[in-house]
This record gives structure tokens, sequence and C-alpha cells, in this order.
């Protein structure tokens, strides 16, 4: 498919222990996006990269949270450590870099601490 | 600090009411604003993108845009039950993250 594509789409992991998650962009897209969305919450920045770089980490929640993006493709975004509280739909999304772009989400990956 | 504000809901019409969706921005650098929805559990599709002063149509769906009060309205006409989801609404300015709003759930009663 043309779309933005994520993965694993469901992750279930224990307290303390590290998860990656996935994010494919649409192919030429050189923005990329990650949100957070807890239950009936907003979305909550996380970070963004205009190719493999990441001009703005602002949202990251803490140095337990790392992202990295190769090849102006597919990004990685890791949790360390992982809490009860870290337990959220995480959304990542992709534009063309303009400042009128659209940007289109993935399906999200529901990551769920026990 | 860069914010957008909506009311959260929820926002209940009648089948086949207009419904309209609110939402005010701080920055004044903004240059691009869109409306997504989303279903729950589902992920934000978008519904509109407006980046000039005005109204913007585009079927049942009309934005509007007044920068110089910093505000951006979506109206929704003959609301069908399929409406019902959360509107959020999105910022950007140029070379700037987006910025979302909380987003407004919306309800239409058959």
């Amino acid at each position: 498919g043309a779309g933005v594509s994520q993965s694993p789409s469901n992750k279930v992991t224990e307290k303390g222990k590290d998860v990656e998650l996935r994010c494919d962009p649409i192919s030429g897209h050189t923005a990329l996006y990650w949100y957070r969305q807890s239950l009936g919450q907003g979305l909550e920045f996380l970070i963004y990269f205009q190719g493999n770089s990441a001009p703005d980490k602002s949202g990251l929640p803490s140095d337990r949270f790392s992202a990295e993006r190769t090849g102006g493709s597919v990004s990685t975004l890791t949790i360390q450590r992982t809490q009860q509280e870290d337990s959220a739909v995480y959304l990542c999304a992709s534009s063309l870099w303009d400042s009128q772009e659209t940007q289109y989400f993935g399906p999200g990956t529901r990551l769920l601490v026990l | 600090q860069k914010e957008v504000e909506q009311n959260s809901g929820p926002l209940s019409v009648p089948e086949g009411a207009i419904a309209s969706l609110n939402c005010t921005y701080s920055d004044r650098g903004s240059q691009s604003f869109f409306w997504y929805r989303q279903y729950s559990g589902k992920s934000p599709e978008l519904i509109m993108s407006i980046y000039s002063n005005g109204d913007k149509e585009d079927g049942r769906f009309t934005a509007q845009l007044n920068k110089a009060s910093q505000y951006v309205s979506l109206l929704i006409r003959d609301s069908q039950p399929s409406d019902s989801a959360t509107y959020l609404c999105a910022v950007r300015g140029y070379g700037q993250n987006f910025v979302f709003g909380p987003g407004t759930r919306l309800s239409v009663l058959p």
C-alpha cells in the first residue's frame, strides 16, 4: 500500500523491558512525526524528523525515549525500561516538507505495559 | 508556547442539523490549518485544510479561517450519525511542527 505503516500493531510488554516501534512513511515524504495518544486524550507530540535529523525533540517525555531515522525513510521509536504510564497508542505521520503539506497518519501501535 | 484550543464537548446535534466546531490558536505566525476526524480506536484522517482567510467548502464541510482573530472553524452541514467522531484542529507555521488541539467530540443524534 501507499500509506504510512507501523509495526507492531499491538505490543504487550512487562514493566522494565525495552520496546521498539517502527514506522514506514509514505515514499518520498521527508518529514516524519511521532505522537502519543493516551486513552481518551489528544495527540501528544513526541519528535519530528526532517530527513534523518530531528530538529525538534522537545516532546520526548524522558531520556528513556529515543528515536532515529535512517536513509530518510524508516524510523524507530525506542522506549527503554518501560513504565505503566507509557501505555498508549503511538502514532506516526509523514508529510512532504512544505508549510502547506498535510500529515498522513499510520494505524498506530497500541502499547500496553503490564 | 504555541497552543491550540478547542472545546472538548461533547457537542450533540440532531441528524440533518449544522454542526459548528471551533478552534483558536496562539501563534500569529501560523500559516496552515487542518481539520482531522478521528473515530474511536482509529487514526486521525484529514477532512479539510485551509491556508487563506475566508471560507473553503468541500461537500458538506466548510472550513473558515480568520487570521486576525486567530480562529478557525469547521461547519458540517446535514450532519449524519456517521459524522460522530472527535474532530482535531491542527496548526502549523512555516518550518515548524504541527500543533494539535485536544479535539472536540461530536455526537450526531438520529
